[in-house]
């Protein structure tokens, strides 16, 4: 059975910094795409970020690029966000989700399971 | 950025009835279209892939179709657990995903 536990999530201060952490489990982490994908309170989904499986490549939507960066440890099947420079907009719940694919871009590729979020809230 | 606008954002159905959720894209994307549900405090989970596939383990009620830039979401038969905020998301432009607004699914 697939299992994503993230972690991290807390109340931090405009201009601050947080790392998420996603234990995974229940499957071969290394050979499939992971993602952030996060969820303002009472607003829709968001993607934040995506790691490659078997390989280094990182993508970020311009809301985030150069403030978050995404990283994977495939020796301890864990997915992490670290979040630096946060602003109020980046208050939400932080879903940790596997795709479908070892590959992010490819058209094909969809969501297949998420962990049950983690709350960051950016306030002074 | 693709942009995906579904309607409507909110309905009221009973028990037993059969809907329709529409999600349209700013540009064609084939099929490359995913469905996904979200029950109240949980985490979204995906229903329906490349706009017509019935991913593993989801009730056969729900079903998808469309192609280019017009997609629809039906579920026949509605249980008491359908009741959920469903959305779409495109594949077409990865790594540049987007999703729908969502479509409220309450119960009349």
């Amino acid at each position: 059975e697939v299992q994503l536990l993230e972690s991290g999530g807390n109340l931090v201060q405009p201009g601050g910094s947080l790392r998420l952490s996603c234990a995974a489990s229940g499957f071969t982490f290394r050979d499939y795409a992971m993602a952030w994908v996060r969820q303002a309170p009472g607003k829709g989904l968001e993607w934040v970020s995506a790691f490659s499986g078997g390989g280094e490549n990182t993508y970020y939507p311009d809301s985030v690029k150069g403030r978050f960066t995404i990283s994977r440890d495939n020796s301890k099947n864990t997915l992490y966000l670290q979040m630096d420079n946060v602003r109020a907009d980046d208050t939400a719940v932080y879903y940790c989700v596997k795709l479908s694919h070892v590959v992010v871009v490819t058209s094909t590729v969809y969501f297949d399971y998420w962990g049950q979020g983690t709350l960051v809230t950016v306030s002074s | 950025d693709i942009q995906m606008t579904q309607s409507p954002s909110s309905l009221s159905a009973s028990m037993g009835d059969r809907v329709t959720i529409t999600c349209r894209a700013s540009q064609s994307i084939a099929t490359y279209l995913n469905w996904y549900q979200q029950r109240p405090g949980k985490a979204p989970k995906v229903l329906i892939y490349a706009a017509s596939n019935l991913q593993s383990g989801v009730p056969s009620r729900f079903s998808g179709s469309g192609s280019g830039t017009e997609f629809t979401l039906t579920i026949t038969s509605l249980q008491p657990e359908d009741f959920a905020t469903y959305y779409c998301q495109q594949s077409y432009s990865t790594p540049s995903i987007t999703f729908g607004q969502g479509t409220r699914l309450d119960i009349k």
